[in-house]
């Protein structure tokens, strides 16, 4: 069972253009992280959100928390080649039972096309 | 550099002989986390583990794999035996507190022959 559900799998588009990627979850979590992993590297946190319905952004990186914790999104807007990768959302649910590590969706595969 | 390192980045090992992977946490971190990431497939949590502890192992396969974070020196993880479905990309994670943000290495390619 994927307790996370990242969508969409994968998305290619033009620079410029604004895209949306979603991480949803049956499952409330304490807190969610997303990160930004490159071939033949580790992922790269971006950014921890902790409270519900809290929006953080990271220069034209927009990420929010659902208000139930349940869910998150990533809005890019103005996209640029540089924003090519691998985006990954991971849930902490804690209080141990395999809930300190992280729960990690299967990724989107972002390319931004000059 | 203050970052996560894992050692080797890539290991090769034929069927039967044993794999150990290293992981040196961040500076100021105790709290290391395992993880492995198979071809197409997302990374799956293995082992939680602070200083001379293992905390939760939930993610372990329950035979061959074993990790450890002794009071000096890196984790250890260590898998006896290794078989072809071993082969994976292993990463730690290194937190400075159970709730707090983890940070990751580059992963060790396994690979068995």
């Amino acid at each position: 069972t994927q307790l996370l559900e990242q969508s969409p799998q994968f998305l290619s588009i033009q620079e410029g253009e604004n895209l949306t990627v979603y991480c949803n979850s049956s499952s409330v979590f304490s807190s969610l992280q997303w990160y930004r992993q490159e071939p033949g590297e580790g992922p790269v946190l971006l950014v921890t959100v902790v409270t519900g319905g809290e929006v953080k952004k990271l220069k034209r990186l927009t990420f929010q928390f659902g208000d139930a914790r349940k869910d998150s999104s990533l809005h890019i807007t103005a996209a640029q080649p540089g924003d090519t990768g691998l985006y990954l959302c991971a849930g902490l649910r804690g209080g141990g039972g395999g809930a300190d590590g992280l729960t990690f969706g299967k990724g989107t595969h972002l390319i931004i096309q000059p | 550099n203050a970052g996560v390192m894992q050692n080797p980045r890539h290991l090769v090992r034929r069927r039967g002989q044993e794999a150990r992977l290293r992981c040196s946490p961040m500076k100021g971190h105790s709290h290391v986390y395992w993880y492995r990431q198979l071809p197409e497939e997302g990374l799956k949590f293995m082992v939680y583990l602070q200083k001379e502890n293992i905390i939760d192992e939930s993610g372990m396969p329950k035979e061959r794999f074993s990790a450890e974070f002794p009071k000096e020196g890196p984790s250890i993880l260590r898998i006896q035996q290794v078989v072809r479905g071993d082969s994976a990309a292993y990463f730690c994670a290194s937190s400075g507190g159970a709730s707090q943000p983890q940070h990751f290495g580059d992963g060790t390619r396994l690979s068995i022959l």
